[in-house]
């Protein structure tokens, strides 16, 4: 399995509270994603980072903000939590931009709760 | 209109059974298809790739029709570990970004 760990694994919090998220690799790839997963909606891209401190908007960024200081570590926080944001937060990471030869690896996942 | 669409299911087959499902997608320059596989409460894994001339991986039989821009997975001697969700994606006008289906679910039954 790649080398992604996500951290925690399960988070409940209250509505307008800050929430980050971590995502670590080890396998130096540079290519790193935050998607969310709600039912009945595929994975949605939130953020991507291509690089370090090189960072991107995806389709459902609104109140999030990324980090990404070190190869290994691409930080995914909500502001001020909302309710819509209880999902589960999948990292992604791949070691180009070509997906056709080298697909996304997923990590195991963030069951956030926002209460 | 969704980029990805796909059959939600649920296929229910016995064991030992052929099953099969689609996945349309709405554009037309995607170059790039996969199939994941995502078990209950678990991370989407990395099924195979779908190539232009089709593509086959033991059970699992990957089809594309540009034509009718929709990409088919066929699996045969189906096993009750084949129980999961399928998820259909498509690259998007960049291929480092993708686009997902909300998946179709199979479950294998004795």
């Amino acid at each position: 399995d790649a080398g992604i760990t996500q951290s925690p694994r399960h988070k409940v919090t209250e509505t307008g509270t800050p929430v980050t998220l971590r995502c670590h690799q080890t396998e130096n790839h540079r290519y790193m994603y935050w998607y969310r997963q709600d039912p009945g909606h595929g994975l949605r891209l939130i953020h991507y980072s291509y690089g370090v401190k090189d960072t991107d908007k995806g389709e459902v960024s609104d109140g999030y903000s990324v980090s990404r200081s070190k190869t290994e570590d691409f930080l995914l926080t909500l502001e001020s939590a909302t309710s819509s944001q209880t999902s589960v937060y999948f990292c992604a990471i791949s070691p180009t931009g070509d997906n056709s030869n080298q697909p996304q690896h997923f990590g195991d996942g963030t069951r956030l709760s926002i209460l | 209109r969704k980029e990805v669409e796909q059959d939600p299911g649920p296929f229910n087959v016995p064991e030992g059974a052929t099953v099969a499902f689609n996945c349309t997608y709405s554009n037309s320059a995607s170059q790039s298809f996969f199939w994941y596989r995502q078990d209950c409460r678990k991370e989407p894994k990395l099924l195979m790739s779908v190539y232009s001339s089709g593509n086959e991986d033991g059970r699992f039989t990957a089809q594309l029709n540009r034509a009718s821009q929709y990409i088919s997975l066929l699996i045969r001697d189906s096993k009750l570990s084949d129980s999961a969700t399928y998820l259909c994606v498509v690259n998007k006008d960049s291929d480092y970004k993708l686009s997902f289906g909300a998946g179709t679910t199979v479950t294998v039954r004795a």
